[in-house]
């Protein structure tokens, strides 16, 4: 069974304060490790698609990394509006409907 | 506007009442979602769909049906055997591997 644990539930960072959002995974065959953002009461935002180990990708101040067993959202110097819940997903190669497995979330606070 | 929309915004129901969340998409995509989600947790698959007129049960789709007769339309009924209802539902569409959603339906049962 596929599963997926986010850490920490809830991180507060100061404006400028640069930090990382763990994604720790099980997957039997990794399709592929997603990032979303989401606002209160709104739908989840792709933000990125990682496929191997070694791949990172960049967008604004967030930047994603992904190894064999974990993947980091990192935020170089965050600002308020980038306060937000962060979800990871996976995709696991032997289901067949591209269905994806979450973790809880990391819930982001920026205070200026 | 292009996209996915979900309504209502906001429904709310009465114990053993049935009721059914719209998901429609102007996207052209052929796999389609729903999720749940409850306060401050991830998000849990209730049914999914490949194709028009076929779809299957994800983790939890107990008290829960579906229907797929269009490409663009989705819907969800909330029966009453689904013991707590209460929660924020995503519809979700994807390409080969992305998955896109909608802006969620808040359901509330009093």
């Amino acid at each position: 069974e596929d599963q997926v644990t986010q850490s920490p539930e809830a991180l507060r960072l100061q404006e400028g304060e640069s930090s990382s959002l763990n994604c720790s995974y099980t997957v039997s065959g990794l399709r592929g490790l997603f990032w979303y953002r989401q606002d209160p009461g709104k739908g989840p935002e792709f933000l990125f698609t990682l496929y191997s180990a070694g791949e990172e990708k960049e967008k604004e101040r967030l930047k994603a990394t992904l190894t064999k067993k974990e993947s980091f959202l990192h935020i170089t110097a965050p600002k308020p509006e980038d306060s937000a819940t962060y979800l990871c997903a996976v995709q696991d190669d032997n289901n067949a409907g591209n269905m994806l497995t979450f973790g809880g979330g990391t819930r982001l606070m920026v205070k200026p | 506007d292009g996209g996915i929309t979900q309504s209502p915004k906001y429904l709310f129901r009465k114990e053993g009442q049935n009721v059914t969340l719209s998901c429609e998409q102007n996207l052209n995509h052929d796999a389609m979602y729903w999720y749940r989600q409850d306060p401050g947790q991830g998000l849990r698959l209730i049914y999914y769909s490949q194709i028009v007129n076929d779809f299957q049960k994800g983790d939890i789709a107990e008290g829960y049906s579906v229907s797929r007769e269009k490409k663009e339309s989705f819907p969800l009924t909330v029966t009453s055997a689904q013991k707590n209802p209460t929660a924020f539902y995503l519809c979700a569409t994807s390409t080969f591997q992305e998955q896109f959603f909608g802006p969620g339906t808040r359901l509330t049962v009093l």
